[in-house]
């Protein structure tokens, strides 16, 4: 595997389901992110991680849980979602940002799409 | 408000004709850093360009050029020589290095490209 990879690519799930994004990168970089994209939205930031450790928490609803057990993976947690939770999901990493800019750039997965009924 | 604002929702045009796609951003900061992305109907973001604001170098790559104008604040994409292949949502994104969002990169809401043959 090379890159950036998400499974499931899709997902249906109810409101009540609970279920679980997974994300893994191989580019050897330490920072890590969830992005949501809605229809005629812009692509939101919703997580940071970096190191292993939550730098950004974009006020996302609880109903999301992030959690990052080491650099290269990253899951998101679903639970009691709501039908405008459907989007498409996306994973990127990058380097670390080290304080004095951020001239490294993301790389994405290829996201998964999530429909909530 | 709206960091990043592409003006161009959708634009179709006719293989080999060239193509420019508008980026105005917003910022204060001195030091930030412009991206643009490709998203193919596959949904995975293509990393395509980063162009860090103390550099006003225009580029060239292959049949892509980027024109970087501070002074309008502006970051357009060129593609010469369309082809069918190049059909794709272009997304345009900000990082500012001082902002408390550090990580963050800021998306427009994305032009739809669709080349014809």
């Amino acid at each position: 595997e090379t890159g950036v990879t998400q499974t499931p690519r899709h997902l249906v799930m109810g409101m009540t389901n609970k279920k679980s994004l997974k994300c893994e990168q191989h580019l050897g970089h330490n920072a890590m992110y969830w992005y949501k994209q809605s229809a005629k939205k812009p692509l939101e930031l919703m997580f940071v991680y970096s190191l292993e450790e939550r730098v950004e928490n974009n006020s996302v609803p609880s109903r999301f849980s992030p959690e990052c057990p080491n650099s290269s993976h990253l899951f998101l947690h679903l639970h009691t979602l709501q039908p405008e939770d459907s989007a498409l999901y996306l994973c990127a990493s990058s380097q670390e940002w080290t304080g004095q800019g951020f001239d490294y750039e993301q790389y994405f997965g290829p996201g998964t799409r999530l429909t909530v009924t | 408000a709206q960091k990043v604002t592409q003006a161009q929702t959708e634009i179709s045009v006719v293989e080999k004709e060239d193509v420019t796609l508008d980026c105005v951003y917003e910022t204060r900061d001195t030091t930030y850093y412009l991206f643009w992305y490709k998203q193919p109907p596959s949904g995975e973001l293509v990393f395509l360009i980063r162009r860090n604001s103390f550099d006003e170098q225009n580029e060239i790559s292959g049949r892509y050029s980027w024109n970087f104008q501070k002074s309008t604040s502006s970051f357009n994409f060129t593609i010469t020589a369309s082809q069918v292949v190049d059909s794709a949502v272009y997304f345009c994104a900000l990082s500012e290095a001082t902002s408390n969002s550090g990580y963050a990169l800021n998306f427009g809401k994305g032009t739809s490209l669709l080349v014809t043959p």
